[in-house]
């Protein structure tokens, strides 16, 4: 059972260097989400996709954060000029668009990348 | 400000207690889901409940969602150390995830 796999597990970085994080979501789930969490915290929305097309980003999503979903399979999600507020765990997630029943759609959730910026 | 509300934050119980663990909001939701999480490892699906009223059993856990669908409830029976976790209520606004708000989240501890 293949489920929804994140690389790299931990990143350490330095402040101002910029890092990527890959999602390769379940192979027949066509949405695609981001998430931070922070310790003590639930997790926040980012982005999301549907196939290849961003449809939402929330406001937390700063000019520094760009995600992509090129062939509509795996996700990279690019931090800029890291800053010690980026440190977090970031959580992808996937799913089927729902099919029209209020509240059937099901997130399944990676493992998440640990980044830590110094 | 949070727009989920979770209480208790953190709760450590003997194995065989029972407990519950509350998720208020003042907005309404079309639909509210129960996750856990284990420490470095991503949030798991428990169940979703969608109608004012509803309640919803999943072995020793029960789940009820809000007359007015801004509050929910997870009691857990005689609870063991598998319970152990982070659980987090999150409320759709509209039918997609996109709309997702997480609860602040309760730590459960349970100990022999």
């Amino acid at each position: 059972d293949t489920g929804v796999s994140q690389n790299p597990r931990h990143k350490i970085t330095k402040r101002g260097q910029n890092v990527t994080f890959r999602c390769d979501p379940i192979s027949e789930h066509n949405r695609l989400y981001w998430y931070r969490q922070t310790l003590g915290q639930g997790p926040e929305f980012l982005t999301y996709f549907q196939n290849e097309a961003q449809l939402e980003k929330s406001r937390l999503l700063s000019d520094r954060f760009s995600a992509e979903r090129p062939k509509g399979s795996f996700s990279t999600l690019e931090i800029q000029r890291t800053e010690q507020g980026d440190s977090a765990m970031y959580l992808c997630a996937s799913s089927v668009t729902p099919s029209g029943a209020r509240g059937n759609e099901k997130l399944f959730f990676g493992s998440g990348t640990q980044l830590s910026v110094l | 400000t949070q727009l989920l509300e979770q209480s208790p934050q953190f709760l450590s119980i003997q194995e065989g207690e029972n407990l519950t663990v509350y998720c208020n909001s003042s907005s309404v939701f079309s639909s509210l889901q129960w996750y856990r999480q284990e420490p470095g490892e991503g949030p798991v699906l428990l169940v979703t409940v969608v109608t004012g009223g509803e309640v919803k059993k999943l072995k020793r856990l029960t789940f009820q969602f809000g007359d007015a669908r801004k509050d929910s409830s997870l009691h857990i029976t005689a609870a063991q150390p598998g319970d152990t976790g982070l659980y987090l209520c999150a409320g759709a606004l509209t039918g997609t995830a996109s709309k997702l708000t997480f609860g602040t989240g309760t730590r459960l501890q349970v100990t022999l």
